[in-house]
């Protein structure tokens, strides 16, 4: 099946410092990606769904300013937390829907725990 | 918007016996119903879906099932074993201009007792 790859998949970062994750589709094209925040036992959260070459559009309740996303091409999207602090500190996953597949499958990068001290 | 709800939050049987999990959804808008198996700390891996012009499909040890009418979609799991266990989310979507916005359920953690 279609591979998306995150990076990083773990981070450790002083409170204030900034953070970028990158979701990569490597086999396919990806038009819209999503980006998912994941507490511990809870469910994925949508933050944002992110659309190749337009502003990303963000979930209620959520930063924009805070959660900058961009993406820029059909296979990168990136997510950076900007300011972090502990509140920060969750699993973050994105998802990617094949550009040119009408299945409505979606497949997910590996996540990345980021951990703000 | 969407709103998914997911029972039951936990679940153990004995491996070999069957497990249910059921979902809801609000929007009789929404036509697709994946379902997610998520170990820990992974991602969250596809293991069958379900479209609104069918009322149920089968994968060898798992299926699916909608009921349209009610806005429900379950998922069945027969002759469980150890490595079924996992959380399991349900989602929902509409395939609105290509694009699949999923609404997860709060997920399921299935426990298979050996």
């Amino acid at each position: 099946g279609a591979v998306v790859s995150q990076h990083p998949s773990r981070v450790i970062c002083k409170s204030g410092t900034s953070v970028k994750i990158e979701c990569r589709s490597l086999d396919f094209q990806a038009t819209t990606m999503f980006w998912y925040r994941q507490f511990p036992k809870q469910s994925l959260m949508l933050m944002a769904t992110s659309n190749e070459g337009s502003k990303a559009t963000y979930e209620q309740g959520v930063e924009k300013d805070k959660f900058l996303i961009n993406h820029a091409s059909l296979t990168l999207s990136t997510l950076t937390v900007t300011s972090a602090h502990p509140e920060d500190s969750s699993f973050y996953i994105c998802s990617a829907q094949n550009a040119w597949g009408d299945t409505g499958e979606l497949f997910f990068g590996e996540g990345s725990r980021l951990t703000v001290l | 918007g969407e709103n998914v709800e997911q029972h039951p939050s936990t679940l153990s049987v004995q491996e070999g016996d069957s497990a249910v999990i059921k979902c809801t959804y609000s929007d009789s808008a929404s036509n697709y119903f994946p379902w997610y198996k998520q170990e820990l700390g992974k991602r969250p891996q596809l293991i069958i879906d379900i479209r609104s012009n069918v009322g149920e499909k089968k994968d060898q040890r798992i299926a699916v099932t909608l009921n349209k009418t009610a806005k429900h979609f379950s998922l069945h799991i027969t002759e469980t074993q150890p490595e079924d266990s996992a959380v399991y989310f349900c989602a929902a979507s509409y395939s609105g201009a290509g694009s699949y916005q999923l609404t997860f359920g709060k997920g399921t953690k299935l426990s298979v007792i050996p």
